[in-house]
């Protein structure tokens, strides 16, 4: 079964420091994989992607994650965190015969106080 | 970028009565529409997807007379929670993935707030 695993329910961060959110996932055959963040009452913006090439990838407001397959994680970092950073994000990943069904972790809430 | 609405952002209803929910791609076609519900501070569980033309695939547990899905267009998905109940009450959020050949992403819609007294 297809699964994908945030350790941290909730990571605090200074301002100006560096951040990780863990993501580890089980899934048979090469995977898609995905960051996602959400503030309050709002949809999911997406942040970047994982689809094949480069293990480290880049994405939106200073975001980057890397692939390791060996271990099987996609963590997402960022190498300044600021305030407004505070929010909900979410690991994704989706088989490549899903249909584009994506199946999401649990979600870690990011703090980062000034 | 690829816009998604959902329509209405949040709605109060009583219990019984029954509520739809739109879900829209407003500037390309979407093959397939995914419905998502989450509860407060907990991850998105998909309830069901749905390939316009042809009947929702629903999730386990996921109750299909209860939550009926359409998707009559390209562009349009509805959602329709009959007969709610409070613990219907919940953060709808709909995510379509485009008809381009080679698009792997899903665009989310900005999610609909069922409250059901």
């Amino acid at each position: 079964a297809q699964s994908v695993a945030q350790p941290e329910d909730q990571v605090n961060v200074a301002e100006g420091n560096p951040l990780t959110v863990k993501c580890t996932y089980s899934v048979s055959g090469n995977p898609y994989l995905f960051w996602y963040v959400q503030y309050p009452n709002r949809g999911l913006q997406f942040l970047l992607k994982y689809i094949t090439g480069d293990n480290l990838v880049k994405g939106s407001y200073g975001f980057e994650a890397e692939f390791n397959k060996s271990q099987t994680s996609f963590h997402l970092k960022k190498p300044s965190a600021l305030v407004s950073d505070s929010a909900l994000y979410f690991c994704a990943v989706r088989g490549r015969n899903q249909g584009g069904k994506l199946i999401f972790g649990q979600g870690t809430e990011l703090s980062v106080k000034p | 970028g690829a816009v998604v609405s959902q329509h209405p952002s949040w709605v109060i209803c009583k219990s019984g009565t029954s509520v739809k929910i739109e879900c829209r791609s407003l500037d390309f076609q979407a093959t397939t529409m995914f419905w998502y519900r989450q509860f407060p501070k907990q991850s998105l569980m998909l309830m069901a997807t749905s390939n316009e033309g042809s009947k929702a695939t629903y999730e386990q547990g996921v109750e299909k007379d209860k939550f009926l899905i359409n998707h009559a267009s390209l562009t349009l998905s509805t959602l329709t929670v009959t007969s709610a109940h409070p613990e219907d009450s919940s953060f709808y959020i709909c995510s379509a993935r485009a008809r381009l050949a080679g698009n792997n992403e899903q665009f989310f819609g900005p999610g609909t707030r069922l409250t059901v007294l």
